[in-house]
C-alpha cells in the first residue's frame, strides 16, 4: 500500500500539448508538494500546499498549476508543454505545515516526463 | 540561507563501513540535518535527522560535532543494495517555509 502515488510513471509528450500528473497520498498528512529534478539531479521544490491552501509558489512559469480538491491529492498541470519542462517530477507530503526544520519528507517514485 | 556541501561520488567495498561528510557552515541555530537516500528511478526516502551530537537508528548513525557546522552520516556495513545517491539537507528557507533544495548528493557506489 504506497503511502505516496504519484500517477503516470512516465509521460512522453510533444511540445504543446497540455498533460497532468496525479498524486495520491494516504498518510493523512497536512501538507504536500511538487519537486522538480533536472538533469543535473537538483531537487527544486515548485509548489507547496496545506490543507488545500498554497503556501510555497516558486518562479515556476505560469504553465504550471497546481490543483489539490482535498488534502490527500495534489495534481500538477501543464500546459503548452516545451523541451524544457523535461524531467523528474516528484510529489512528496509531509505531517505539518512545512517551514519547520525539522519536518520529515515522503516522496513518491516519480514521473519521467519527455518532451519531444 | 544555509548551503550544504558534501562530495560527489565515493566507492566502497561491500561489508566496509562508509563515512559520509556533509558540510554546512552556515547552519542556523534552530536548523535541523536531515539525510535522504535516492536509488535510481525513486523518491529520496528519509534516514536519519538530529540537531547535535550523536543519532542512532535501524539503518544509520549521524554524527554532529559542537560547532554543528559538519554532519557526518556513517552505514555500518554497506551492502550492494546501498548504492545511492545520499544528500544531506539543511533548511534553505524561504520566507520561513519548507527546505528547497537538496543539492547535488554524494553518490555511493559499493563493490562486491
Amino acid at each position: 500500500d504506497t503511502a505516496v502515488s504519484q500517477t503516470p510513471k512516465y509521460l512522453v509528450t510533444q511540445m504543446g500539448n497540455d498533460k497532468s500528473i496525479k498524486c495520491e497520498q494516504n498518510l493523512g498528512h497536512d501538507t504536500m508538494y511538487w519537486y522538480k529534478q533536472d538533469s543535473k539531479k537538483f531537487l527544486k521544490i515548485m509548489f507547496s500546499y496545506n490543507n488545500k491552501e498554497l503556501i510555497i509558489n516558486e518562479t515556476v512559469p505560469n504553465r504550471f498549476s497546481p490543483k489539490s480538491p482535498d488534502k490527500a491529492h495534489l495534481n500538477l498541470h501543464i500546459n503548452s508543454l516545451e523541451l524544457g519542462d523535461s524531467a523528474v517530477y516528484f510529489c512528496a507530503s509531509s505531517q505539518n505545515r512545512g517551514g519547520a526544520t525539522n519536518e520529515k519528507l515522503f516522496f513518491g517514485s516519480g514521473t519521467q516526463l519527455s518532451v519531444l | 540561507l544555509a548551503k550544504t556541501t558534501q562530495p560527489i561520488s565515493m566507492d566502497s567495498y561491500e561489508g566496509q563501513e562508509v563515512n559520509i561528510t556533509c558540510s554546512h557552515n552556515n547552519i542556523a541555530t534552530n536548523d535541523y540535518i536531515t539525510w535522504y537516500q535516492q536509488f535510481p528511478s525513486q523518491g529520496p526516502r528519509f534516514i536519519i535527522q538530529g540537531y547535535k551530537t550523536k543519532v542512532t537508528n535501524e539503518v544509520a548513525s549521524l554524527f554532529i560535532p559542537a560547532d554543528r557546522k559538519s554532519s557526518t552520516l556513517s552505514l555500518p556495513r554497506v551492502s550492494l543494495s546501498d548504492t545511492a545517491v545520499y544528500y544531506c539537507l539543511v533548511a534553505v528557507r524561504n520566507s520561513g517555509n519548507t527546505p528547497l533544495v537538496f543539492g547535488k548528493g554524494t553518490r555511493l557506489s559499493v563493490i562486491a
